[in-house]
């Protein structure tokens, strides 16, 4: 079965700091990968997304960037994080079919 | 363009009382819909879904019917429990460009009380 990881699971950095978080897919080849950004008590925006290795589409200009190194691997960096940066951070697959699966998120606090 | 419209919550029930989440959308074509649940500091969990005009779509008591005259997927259940108590996001996925990107509604908070 497939299986999506997310790490870290909490993250505190202060302002100015990079970023890296990754999410990882397992079971699968060749999927769809995503990543959202949900900002407290609001809904959820996506950010990146990725049809394969090295192709990136970006739905918000913004000082985030992503990269997908490998087939099931999917990065969300930044070089240096600002306040408004802070959130959960969701990675999800599909595999070509109309459903999105969701990893467990990252919670990012940018102080 | 696409979008969903949720109401507004809080929503605060008793143990066994009736819900109703209402998720409006506005689409071109024929997309699947979706709810989806997330609890408290977990991902978000697909709960159910519907691709086609006049489908219902149903898990663990949570039904929701698609339809298309309304342009409506409001998510019901007849007897809710505390454990029922998270976010539920009504989601739509037009397909473009060999992806699914989804629009999201902003999501609703369900409190059950016992």
């Amino acid at each position: 079965s497939q299986t999506i990881h997310q790490w870290p699971a909490t993250l505190v950095q202060p302002v100015g700091s990079p970023l890296s978080l990754e999410c990882t897919v397992e079971g699968t080849s060749n999927p769809n990968l995503y990543w959202y950004r949900q900002a407290a008590g609001r809904g959820l925006q996506l950010l990146f997304y990725s049809v394969g290795i090295g192709q990136i589409s970006s739905e918000v200009p913004q000082n985030l960037s992503a990269s997908r190194p490998q087939d099931r691997q999917f990065i969300l960096s930044s070089k240096k994080l600002l306040l408004s940066d802070s959130g959960f951070y969701l990675c999800a697959w599909d595999g070509g079919g109309d459903t999105q699966y969701f990893g467990p998120g990252t919670r990012l606090t940018v102080l | 363009g696409n979008s969903v419209t949720q109401m507004e919550g809080p929503v605060t029930l008793s143990e066994e009382a009736f819900l109703t989440i209402n998720c409006t959308y506005t689409a071109t074509g024929y997309p699947s819909l979706f709810w989806y649940v997330q609890y408290p500091g977990e991902g978000l969990q697909l709960l159910l879904k519907a691709t086609k005009a006049d489908d219902k779509g149903s898990n663990k008591g949570f039904e929701a019917t698609y339809r298309k005259e309304t342009t409506s997927f409001h998510l019901e259940k007849g007897s809710v429990q505390v454990s029922d108590s998270a976010v539920y996001f009504c989601a739509l996925s037009p397909q473009v460009s060999g992806t699914y990107k989804y629009i999201f509604g902003t999501g609703t908070r369900l409190k059950v009380l016992a």
